[in-house]
């Protein structure tokens, strides 16, 4: 089993609609969670860290489930340039090493 | 934040040889990291480098194969020896921000080397 898994996509939706990503993790007593964003051909930048008590930033939601060990990344109102992929990202020891995942990748149409 | 500089941004290179990545952070950092992303594939780390003391590599990397330099607190380097195609991948820098682990990890825009 892979320490982070995602749902590799690809995801096509509409301008304006509603999308959820999953993620799992396999090492419970994992520390840290991120969203990671990586345009096509581009460098990945954190979209933002997850807690858990839950986070929002805008149009963005982060969800953390610790008892199913999962994380999750809503996006409302999905814009055309929210086209990209998503990584989930995972400190599984409190150190600095950071796993990620595959990544999901999301098109968004007009 | 921290601005990362790397080079060559992209190199095509024969079979056999070595080709060294440079990486230039605008701030003192003690960490570096040194990814790589293969075709279609996520990140995944080869190495730590750490200022003054040899780098520590992941499972599945080897000194011999991934070099390290870590010469000062804002400049590593990275040579892939005697390539093959499937060496062929992006080739990404990093650090982390703050003391934390739990910092934001930020990226150099990448090597993307291609061996023929």
């Amino acid at each position: 089993r892979k320490e982070v898994e995602q749902d590799p996509g690809p995801f096509n939706v509409p301008e304006g609609a509603t999308v959820a990503f999953n993620c799992t993790y396999s090492n419970s007593a994992s520390q840290s969670f991120f969203w990671y964003r990586q345009d096509c051909r581009k460098e990945p930048k954190l979209l933002m860290s997850v807690y858990s008590s839950g986070n929002e930033d805008g149009r963005f939601t982060a969800q953390l489930n610790r008892a199913s060990q999962y994380i999750s990344l809503l996006i409302r109102d999905s814009k055309l340039s929210d086209s990209a992929t998503y990584l989930c990202v995972v400190n599984p020891t409190g150190g600095f090493k950071t796993i990620f995942g595959a990544g999901t990748r999301l098109f968004v149409k007009a | 934040s921290a601005v990362i500089s790397q080079k060559p941004s992209r190199d095509i290179c024969q079979r056999g040889t070595s080709l060294t990545i440079q990486c230039q952070v605008d701030s003192q950092v003690t960490m570096m990291f040194w990814y790589r992303q293969q075709p279609g594939q996520s990140l995944t780390l080869i190495a730590t480098a750490n200022q003054g003391s040899e780098a520590t590599y992941e499972s599945g990397f080897v000194i011999d194969k991934f070099p390290i330099s870590r010469p000062n607190l804002t400049f590593s380097t990275l040579t892939v020896s005697n390539m093959s195609p499937e060496d062929s991948s992006i080739y990404l820098c990093s650090v982390m921000a703050g003391v934390s682990s739990t910092g934001e990890l930020f990226f150099g825009e990448g090597s993307r080397l291609t061996v023929l």
